[in-house]
């Protein structure tokens, strides 16, 4: 149980359109799922949480206005790179967190979704 | 605002030989704790977490870890590492059950033959 699913799972595109990366859990209800991002050969780090039906909380540094996110329902979140840029090339991880099995502090992760911009 | 200390970028080690990769983190009261394995291109699997209780926990694959709150620390053993255990390792550390996790830089683990 607790199977956390991103779409795609790689995706190429072309500087100044957009891409939109899809997260789902499953098996389970995220009431929280976060975003990471990753570059290469180096460590996670946290974009933003988004909880269902409000608005999302972004890091500090993080553009919210170039990384959209929404979260419409219990089981799917989604973050938009607006207007994209070879810099946002990397490695989008999604995490949710749920009541499976009542670990509501265990972060259940997607296997990442790699972008690449050209 | 928390943070976690992964001393070790790269590691090699013997297959067979034991393993502890270190862990420090910083937080004002009691921590989630969190090793999580990745391999190369992949997403994360948690191997192990220490919510509270016995201090030394043990995880999937052979691996357990103990924290120890006088040093802040919550390092990961194994007594016998396998080829398959390359990978990147990383700490990670919560302080509440809606927060993101603050992970360490990862420590690269490197399995001589």
């Amino acid at each position: 149980g607790a199977v956390v699913s991103q779409h795609p799972s790689r995706v190429i595109c072309k500087s100044g359109t957009s891409v939109k990366i899809e997260c789902r859990s499953l098996d389970f209800q995220a009431t929280t799922m976060f975003w990471y991002r990753q570059f290469p050969k180096q460590s996670l780090m946290l974009m933003a949480t988004s909880n269902e039906g409000s608005k999302a909380t972004y890091e500090q540094g993080v553009e919210k206005d170039k990384f959209l996110i929404n979260h419409a329902s219990l089981t799917l979140s989604t973050l938009t790179v607006t207007s994209a840029h070879p810099e946002d090339s990397s490695f989008y991880i999604c995490s949710a967190i749920g009541l499976a099995g009542g670990l509501s502090y265990e972060q259940y992760f997607g296997p990442g979704t790699r972008l690449t911009v050209t | 605002a928390q943070s976690v200390t992964q001393p070790d970028i790269h590691i090699t080690v013997s297959e067979g030989a034991s393993l502890e990769l270190r862990c420090n983190y910083s937080y004002g009261a009691t921590p989630y704790l969190f090793w999580y394995v990745q391999s190369p291109g992949q997403g994360l699997q948690l191997l192990l977490k220490y919510f509270s209780g016995d201090t030394l926990v043990q995880g999937i694959k052979g691996f357990e870890a103990e924290f120890k709150r006088s040093q802040s620390s919550f390092n990961l053993r194994k007594p016998s590492v396998h080829w398959s255990d390359a990978a990147e390792y990383f700490c990670a550390v919560v302080g509440g059950g809606a927060d993101g996790l603050t992970f360490g830089k990862g420590t690269h683990l490197i399995i001589q033959p």
